[in-house]
């Protein structure tokens, strides 16, 4: 089972500012089979990134992923109000999916 | 426009059994592979089962195997959690999730609002 990472666990910022978040694999992640998904209390996950870098239908631009291998960051270039949330990235590359345990991004 | 709809959770005591449903509509449930995922309190998500479009292929978590229990009714496009001899360990907010086309190595393009299972006696 591949385990992912998160880093760092909770990110205090300003709406506005940047935010960059970064999840490591246990081993390699085949193909760049890493996804990202936001996810509000009481709300469904929502799908942001997938392909380590190709944003899903709808996403706002100022959401970028890039990275490959064992090393994966999820950029928001500029948070607004309703990005605050904890944020998942997963791997998809083998039939065992598994999750990082979460970074949670707050207001500062 | 996806919409997926879980029930069944409850309250139940352990070692009892409880089964989910996840009514599906919007797309064509017959063509795509389904999750389970779950969120137990204060705790990030957890993979717990995948289905194939057809049933064919059925993978499970470490955690839940050979307790757990993933089907589907296609005619009724209509996704299934059976799960027995449940522990304290296994409350959690239950998500059903669509996958992104018919291979098994596809991320989660769509999911439910999710459904509670609280295990206590």
């Amino acid at each position: 089972e591949i385990v992912l990472t998160q880093s760092p666990g909770t990110l205090s910022l300003s709406p506005g500012e940047r935010a960059t978040l970064s999840c490591r694999a246990s081993q390699s992640v085949s193909s760049s089979f890493l996804a990202w998904y936001q996810h509000k209390v009481g709300q469904a996950p929502r799908l942001l990134i997938y392909g380590a870098s190709s944003r899903a239908t709808g996403i706002p631009d100022r959401f970028s992923g890039s990275g490959s291998g064992t090393d994966f960051t999820l950029t928001i270039s500029r948070l607004e109000p309703e990005d605050f949330a904890v944020y998942y990235c997963q791997q998809y590359g083998t039939s065992a999916w598994s999750f990082g345990q979460g970074t949670k991004v707050e207001i500062k | 426009q996806v919409q997926l709809v879980e029930s069944g959770g409850g309250v139940v005591q352990p070692g009892r059994s409880l089964r989910l449903s996840c009514a599906a509509s919007g797309f064509t449930f017959s063509s795509y592979g389904m999750h389970w995922v779950r969120q137990a309190p204060g705790k990030g998500l957890e993979w717990v089962a995948f289905i194939s479009y057809d049933g064919g292929n059925k993978y499970y978590a470490d955690s839940v195997k050979g307790r757990f229990t993933i089907s589907r009714d296609n005619s009724r496009t209509t996704l299934y959690l059976q799960m027995s001899s449940l522990r304290a360990e296994d409350t959690a907010v239950y998500y059903c999730a669509k996958a992104r086309g018919m291979a098994v190595a596809t991320y989660f393009d769509s999911w439910g609002q999710g459904t509670l299972v609280a295990v206590s006696s």
